[in-house]
């Protein structure tokens, strides 16, 4: 079974560009979670889709955003990029709700 | 609520020598927990995971985990390190109502030749 791909997987942009990821789910994952994870901060949640349904969101302001495809298969779109966004932002799969998540390489933003 | 606190941000060990990852977690209710492991440029990998099942559990890779519920601990151990051990380990709880994974600060572990 191919595991979870995320494209891309490096990224650079500049200030005030938007910029949208990519998630392709274990196939037959029903479930899609984002985390951004940076030096500072650590692995933080962003959201979660189950069934093209947002069932949880994280504290991020509202340039984060996400959905998620009949096919399972997730974005997620940041607008208004700022260098804070410079992050891993990884994605993960579950066949469940709270159930083992299987993580993506990530892609890696830098925001210039 | 739920919260997890790994108490250790670097563990260095010899080669060969015993890891100990600490993990206290803090929850109202019996918490299913993970450990995952994240080496350098990489996405993370389930070791093991704790879901009300047996206390003591084990993974991949030697490791394991032993769930101490008087102790709200969730420590990670194996018996002898390896090179390949060096990443950064995950400590992860589940919340109750809304499933969500909230992670550790994560332990970064050095092994020495």
């Amino acid at each position: 079974k191919a595991g979870v791909t995320q494209t891309p997987r490096y990224l650079i942009k500049t200030r005030g560009q938007q910029v949208t990821l990519s998630c392709s789910p274990i196939s037959g994952h029903r479930s899609v979670s984002w985390y951004q994870q940076t030096p500072g901060q650590g692995l933080q949640f962003l959201f979660e889709y189950f069934s093209e349904t947002q069932r949880n969101k994280g504290n991020f302001p509202g340039r984060f955003s996400g959905r998620q495809f009949s096919n399972s298969r997730s974005e997620m779109n940041v607008s208004t990029l700022e260098l804070g966004d410079s992050a891993l932002y990884l994605c993960a799969s579950s066949s469940t709700l709270g159930g083992e998540q299987f993580f993506g390489p990530g892609t890696r933003l830098t925001v210039l | 609520a739920q919260s997890v606190t790994q108490l250790d941000s670097h563990v260095s060990v010899s080669e060969g020598t015993p890891v100990l990852l600490r993990c206290n977690y803090s929850s109202s209710y019996s918490p299913s927990l993970f450990w995952y492991v994240q080496h350098p440029n990489k996405g993370l990998q389930l070791l093991l995971k704790y879901t009300s099942a047996a206390t003591l559990v084990k993974g991949i890779n030697g490791f394991e985990a032993e769930f101490k519920k008087s102790e709200t601990s969730f420590h990670l151990t194996k018996p002898s390190a390896h090179m390949s051990d060096a990443a950064e380990y995950f400590c992860v709880v589940v919340t109750d109502s809304s499933y969500k994974l909230i992670f550790g600060s994560g332990t970064r572990l050095l092994v020495r030749p």
